[in-house]
């Protein structure tokens, strides 16, 4: 069965504390895995897409990397405003999977 | 620079009654998706559309219905609201199938 689990929950950072978000997948056929932010109220965000095994994309304080089995979202130094959910999504042939995310939040 | 438009943002119904969700693209994709968030669930499909003309079914169809009604424009009914289908939906585009989908900000949909 296709699945995407993420890890941890919830993670609460002191401002400047890196760390690393974790998606793991089980499908059959990955086309692609992409991750979102989603503050609250609002919708999804994109952020990044990964499309193969070794592949890294960078923005701002955010790094994606993706293996066979997992994508992992790095946050150096983060501030306050990083604080929101992240979501990844999986593609495989005929539909998107999401995992139900992880809350961030970043105290100053 | 609106991107993906829904209307209403808040709706509350009564058991029975029927509602239609607007959804509104400006970005010329072509697959628009209507999604339900639940605490717990993570999003989940309810239909999407591949191309103008074309509807087909996500994970949890049922109760649900979708019109294409332009390339733009992807609106969800609701025939015979029920307590269950209390929720915060959400619409997104992409160009094709596969590429990065693009959300609006969700109705937030309570049926008591």
């Amino acid at each position: 069965e296709d699945q995407v689990t993420q890890s941890p929950e919830a993670l609460r950072l002191q401002e400047g504390e890196s760390s690393s978000l974790n998606c793991s997948y089980t499908v059959s056929g990955l086309r692609g895995l992409f991750w979102y932010r989603q503050d609250p109220g609002k919708g999804p965000e994109f952020l990044f897409t990964l499309y193969s095994a070794g592949e890294e994309k960078e923005k701002e304080r955010l790094k994606a990397t993706l293996t066979k089995k997992e994508s992992f979202l790095h946050i150096t130094a983060p501030k306050p405003e990083d604080s929101a959910t992240y979501l990844c999504a999986v593609q495989a042939p005929g539909k998107l999977i999401f995992g139900q995310g992880t809350t961030l939040q970043v105290k100053p | 620079n609106a991107g993906v438009t829904q209307t209403p943002k808040f709706q509350v119904l009564k058991t029975g009654q029927s509602m239609t969700l607007q959804c509104a693209q400006d970005m010329n994709h072509n697959s628009m998706y209507w999604y339900r968030q639940d605490p717990g669930m993570g999003l989940r499909l309810i239909y999407y559309s591949a191309s103008e003309g074309t509807t087909d079914k996500g994970e949890v169809p049922n109760g649900y219905n979708v019109s294409r009604l332009n390339k733009r424009e992807f609106s969800l009914r609701l025939e015979s609201a029920a307590p269950s289908q209390t929720s915060v939906y959400f619409c997104a585009s992409s160009e094709t199938l596969d590429q990065p989908q693009h959300f609006g900000d969700g109705t937030r949909l309570s049926i008591l």
